[in-house]
């Protein structure tokens, strides 16, 4: 079956500093691979969306790659500030999503 | 311009009943997805509508259904309350064509079985 996952561990990083995280499937061949950003109690947020034949996409402080041949997407925030302190959702896509369970990021000034 | 609207934001029943939460997609959007996210867990798809009809759906039981309206928006019902069906239901409003754009999702309704 159809499996994606995240960072298992929650991510602490130092104010400045880059923030990488994982997510590896198996299992599928998605057209689309999407990264969310989840506030407490919130719905998540669509950040970036890169494409099965695309290596990599970015959005100001933001970066994806994403390896078909590896089944992983690596997404960065260079620059981290507390205010990017939440939970980042992968997610896959084939005309449904299919999300991991999400990485915890802490931002520490 | 009003992004996806959800009702109620939080309701409790008891195990049993019946329950049915609200999703108003987003402007130009015609696509509805509903998705249920437990506490810690990335959301789990429930299912899509799209011109009224079901297109797709996720692994759950008939206990849950849902309807599509002319106007797009859309209702998630689910039947027999169990305690593990408390969670929060997330609504997405998505374009058929566009999806390039990514989903939008609303608040959720925090959903709690007692």
């Amino acid at each position: 079956s159809q499996k994606i996952e995240q960072n298992s561990e929650a991510l602490n990083i130092q104010e400045g500093k880059t923030a990488t995280l994982t997510c590896n499937y198996t299992n599928y061949s998605p057209a689309y691979l999407q990264w969310y950003r989840q506030d407490p109690g919130r719905g998540p947020v669509f950040l970036l969306l890169i494409r099965e034949n695309e290596k990599e996409k970015r959005k100001e402080r933001l970066k994806v790659t994403f390896d078909t041949t590896l089944k992983q997407s690596l997404f960065h925030i260079t620059a981290s500030q507390p205010a990017d302190s939440a939970t980042y959702l992968c997610a896959l896509e084939g005309g449904k999503l299919i999300f991991g369970q999400g990485t915890e990021l802490s931002v520490k000034p | 311009d009003a992004g996806v609207t959800q009702s109620p934001t939080h309701l409790i029943k008891t195990r049993g009943q019946q329950v049915t939460l609200r999703c108003s997609p987003k402007s130009g959007h015609d696509t509805v997805s509903w998705y249920q996210q437990a506490l810690g867990q990335g959301p789990q798809f429930i299912f899509q509508y799209y011109e009224e009809e079901e297109r797709q759906r996720g692994n759950f039981p008939d206990r849950f259904s849902g309807h599509q309206f002319p106007n797009y928006s859309s209702e998630l019902n689910v039947n027999a309350l169990l305690l593990g069906d408390s969670a929060l239901y997330l609504c997405a409003s998505s374009m058929t064509k566009g999806r390039s754009n990514g989903y939008t999702f609303g608040s959720g309704t925090r959903l709690t079985v007692v």
